[in-house]
């Protein structure tokens, strides 16, 4: 199976300053077909999660420009500029490049 | 608006069937472009992936459960099904469903994919004598 490694394990971010979550892959997520199937999700408390980032780096419908990723094969980060109150939950990162689909065991963040 | 909302027993046995109902509103389970999933989060745990299920019936699902694991799909009622045999308290979890927006699978290069952009509310199971 596939092993994807969060770091850090917990952040604490003041609102307006910006925040990075890595997520490393124990293999390459880049498919044959040119696509990192790499997701990021957001947990909020008390929520089911919600998706954020699919293909590494592709913002999912209505989520504010200021989360980003980037990345490539095994290493990924996600990047949240300018961290409002609202940001805060468990960050999951996703392959789905093979089956099993597995999860980073998650970041979470907090508000200074 | 596709809604996702899974049913079940909150509540069963050791060694006894666990038997989750998820439905789908507000769009076909048999729209173009979409397939399944179920997931499940073990208590203050992370996520473990549990399976996809397409709208022609194909499953693929995790090794890890699949000696025990059923899944269906029911398009005429709008539900997906998941039934977990010989449970024990480590299938104690709050159970997903959600929906994949993609077509295809990993297993070839066609694979369309754009996240799982739906998900139910969750369903808490308890196993437990």
């Amino acid at each position: 199976d596939v092993v994807l490694t969060q770091s850090p394990v917990s952040l604490a971010v003041t609102p307006g300053e910006s925040a990075s979550i890595s997520c490393r892959s124990s293999q390459s997520l880049l498919h044959s077909n040119g696509n990192n199937y790499l997701d990021w999700y957001l947990q909020k408390p008390g929520q089911s999660p919600h998706l954020l980032i699919y293909l590494g780096s592709t913002r999912a419908s209505g989520v504010p420009d200021r989360f980003s990723g980037s990345g490539s094969g095994t290493d990924f980060t996600l990047k949240i500029s300018r961290v409002e109150a609202e940001d805060v939950g468990v960050y999951y990162c996703m392959q789905a490049q093979q089956i099993p689909v597995t999860f980073g065991q998650g970041t979470r963040l907090e508000i200074k | 608006q596709v809604q996702l909302l899974e049913s079940g027993p909150g509540l069963v046995k050791p060694s006894q069937t666990l038997s989750l109902t998820c439905t789908v509103s507000g769009g076909s389970i048999r729209a173009g472009g979409y397939f399944w999933t179920w997931i499940r989060q073990h208590p203050g745990k992370g996520l473990e992936w549990i399976g996809y299920i397409y709208d022609s019936g194909v499953t693929f699902n995790n090794p890890s459960l699949k000696s025990r694991l059923t899944t269906s799909i029911d398009t005429s009622k709008s539900q997906l099904s998941l039934q977990l045999n010989s449970v024990t308290a480590a299938d104690t979890a709050v159970y997903f469903c959600a929906r994949v927006k993609g077509s295809g699978s990993s297993y070839s290069d066609y694979y369309p994919y754009y996240g799982m952009d739906v998900w139910g509310q969750g369903t808490a199971v308890i196993v437990s004598s």
